[in-house]
């Protein structure tokens, strides 16, 4: 079964540095997230992406934050200068198209502890 | 209130029984989905109920939807202590995104 894959696992840096996370989503999929979950906290959106360009943002989701779609295959999120408050589990997630009905696939996640 | 409540907050029964997670929304949806997280892991999908159902089944699981009352329920039944995990419902609706709750936590004692 297609599943949305996406590495590191578990990353560690320290603030301020840069990192990126990236996501494969499902081949025939044309949309495409980004949400993420602070520890004891429920999942929060983040971004969504489509035809190339981010549809919707979140909050969140500021200047700090870019996503990209560099090639055919991957998705992924960039934070420029990360900071302690950013430790947080990253999920990605992707869609067929936007039919009423379809499900959301979600990769297992990137755990970011920001030191 | 936000999109996508559950409660009850925590839950803690007995193997054998079973475990009742109820969610509430605010805005019109086209899916409800319900996952299960182990502390600290990923998201597993259990059931998608669309809009214009009712009730679903999977195994163990029942999944009703009441879009009149903008609400949802999970029902575990015969639970193990292997069930023990958070529960989130999610709601998608033309938005494009997925609205999650702050999730049940549930405790199933061997």
């Amino acid at each position: 079964e297609p599943e949305v894959t996406q590495t590191p696992s578990h990353q560690v840096t320290q603030m301020g540095q840069e990192v990126i996370l990236r996501c494969v989503p499902i081949s025939n999929h044309l949309y495409f997230y980004w949400y993420r979950q602070i520890l004891g906290q429920k999942v929060e959106f983040l971004v969504s992406f489509y035809n190339n360009e981010i549809s919707e943002k979140s909050e969140i989701f500021d200047d700090q934050f870019s996503v990209e779609r560099p090639d055919g295959s991957n998705f992924t999120l960039k934070i420029r200068s990360t900071k302690l408050e950013d430790s947080a589990m990253y999920f990605c997630a992707s869609r067929e198209d936007r039919g009423q009905y379809n499900e959301q696939f979600f990769g297992p996640g990137t755990r970011l502890t920001v030191l | 209130s936000q999109q996508g409540e559950e409660d009850p907050q925590a839950l803690s029964i007995q193997e054998g029984e079973n475990a009742t997670m109820n969610c509430s929304y605010k805005t019109s949806i086209n899916n409800l989905q319900w996952y299960r997280q182990n502390s600290g892991r990923g998201l597993v999908h259990l059931i998608l109920i669309r809009s214009n159902e009712r009730e679903k089944h999977s195994g163990r699981l029942r999944v009703t939807l009441d879009t009149s009352k903008k609400s949802s329920s999970l029902l575990i039944t015969a639970s193990r202590a292997a069930d023990t995990a958070s529960y989130f419902c999610a709601t998608f609706a033309n938005a494009g995104k997925s609205t999650f709750g702050d999730g049940t936590t549930l405790t199933v004692k061997p």
